[in-house]
């Protein structure tokens, strides 16, 4: 079974433009959980979906935002990107909510910020 | 609000030697308790969990970590560490029974392994 795929793996931008990562989730799963990876603040959950609705959502600004699709397939958007947005962004799949489900992750996108 | 204390963001053991990675947490309710690997470039394989149950929890890779509610621990060992151990190794704690998949990062322990 394929594990989670996370598109594009790299992306370099410039301040204020706008990006946006996709996350396949492993087949069947329907929930999906997108962190924030940087060497200072560590690893940060930024939101989850679970049948197209967000769940829960960390403490990010508005300008990162996300959606899922009716076949999980998740998105992320970052819109006005700032240096400080310069991260690895993980996607994790789970077949459903719930704490004791284990959370697969991707390899992640790297996003840097110029 | 869960909060996890990984003591130690750099930990070197000989190859062959005892691994010990300490995780410590905070809960106002029964935690679900995670340990993560992180290999270069690559993102996190889930190596144990504790949810309920058995406290001394077995994982892959000869891992094995022990949940200790007096302590609020949940410390990672390894009998013998080999040169793949290598990595950074991340505790995680998730808050339920919120029921939210949301898990909360200690902020992660680099393992170096000298030959």
């Amino acid at each position: 079974k394929a594990g989670v795929t996370q598109t594009p793996r790299y992306l370099i931008k410039t301040r204020g433009q706008q990006v946006t990562l996709s996350c396949s989730p492993i087949s069947g799963h329907r929930s999906v959980s997108w962190y924030q990876q940087t060497p200072g603040q560590g690893l940060q959950f930024l939101f989850e979906y679970f049948s197209e609705t967000q769940r829960n959502k960390g403490n990010f600004p508005g300008r990162f935002s996300g959606r899922q699709f009716s076949n999980s397939r998740s998105e992320m958007n970052v819109s006005t990107l700032e240096l400080g947005d310069s991260a690895l962004y993980l996607c994790a799949s789970s077949w459903q909510p719930g704490g004791t489900d284990t959370q697969y992750f991707g390899p992640g996108t790297r996003l840097t910020v110029l | 609000a869960q909060s996890v204390t990984q003591l130690g963001s750099h930990v070197s053991v000989s190859e062959g030697a005892l691994v010990l990675l300490r995780c410590n947490y905070s809960s106002s309710v029964p935690p679900y308790l995670f340990w993560y690997v992180q290999y270069p470039n690559q993102g996190l394989q889930l190596l144990l969990k504790y949810t309920t149950g058995a406290t001394l929890v077995k994982g892959i890779n000869g891992f094995e970590a022990e949940f200790k509610k007096s302590e609020t621990s949940f410390h990672l060992t390894k009998p013998s560490a080999h040169m793949s151990d290598a990595a950074e190794y991340f505790c995680a704690v998730s808050e339920v029974p919120q029921g939210a998949q949301k898990l909360v990062f200690g902020q992660g322990t680099r393992l170096t392994i000298n030959p």
